[in-house]
């Protein structure tokens, strides 16, 4: 069965101050994962994903994230935090392109100090 | 380009009832997922719908069904609801069932009293 640790609850960072958040994954084939966001009142959306290729992905606002095989990790980073950044993050499993079949992680909630 | 959009926004229910959260996929979309979110956690997949059928189904009880109409609108019914059931319920739509990018709704949030 796939699962996935975000070991974090809560990380709070300085507004500027860089960002990393944790992935731990547990997938017995080739996984396929994504980061998504969720702001307080609205869905999750997409931050990028990973399925094969150069393991350094980058995606939208600036996040980027590496996947590592070795250590079963694919972790979410930012070089400078902006006060939006905010929100609850997710870290998701698939074992395949279908995206809307996922397994979550229980999410990361960044609070931004000014 | 309308996203997703989901219905109603809250209610409540009371234990034992039925309810029916009603899920528009993005403009385009054909593939429609549903997902319940409890407070603190996760979004659990609760199943997936593709040309009108339920083609994947995550770890839910039977109590837990849905609908997918020809205009690739969908439906989730909860039956003899449990206080438990009480979660944000989220939909998502992508474009064939290999869709790798899915777009979410803002969720249906159910209190069961």
């Amino acid at each position: 069965a796939q699962s996935v640790t975000q070991p974090d609850i809560h990380i709070t960072v300085s507004e500027g101050a860089s960002l990393e958040l944790r992935c731990n994954y547990s997938y017995g084939a080739t996984p396929y994962l994504f980061w998504y966001v969720q702001s307080p009142g609205q869905g999750l959306q997409l931050l990028l994903k990973y399925f094969s290729g150069d393991t350094l992905v980058q995606g939208i606002k600036g996040f980027e994230a590496e996947f590592k095989r070795s250590q079963s990790s694919f972790n979410l980073s930012k070089p400078s935090v902006h006060w939006s950044d905010a929100a609850e993050y997710f870290c998701a499993v698939g074992g395949s392109t279908n995206a809307g079949k996922s397994t979550f992680g229980d999410g990361t909630t960044l609070t931004v100090k000014p | 380009d309308a996203g997703v959009t989901q219905s109603p926004t809250h209610l409540i229910k009371t234990r034992g009832q039925q309810v029916t959260l009603r899920c528009s996929p993005k403009s385009g979309h054909d593939t429609v997922s549903w997902y319940q979110q409890a407070l603190g956690q996760g979004p659990q997949f609760i199943f997936q719908y593709y040309e009108e059928e339920e083609r994947q189904r995550g770890n839910f009880p039977d109590r837990f069904s849905g609908h997918q109409f020809p205009n690739y609108s969908s439906e989730l019914n909860v039956n003899a609801l449990l206080l438990g059931d009480s979660a944000l319920y989220l939909c998502a739509s992508s474009l064939g069932q290999a869709g790798n990018t899915i777009y979410f709704g803002e969720g249906s949030w159910l209190t069961v009293v």
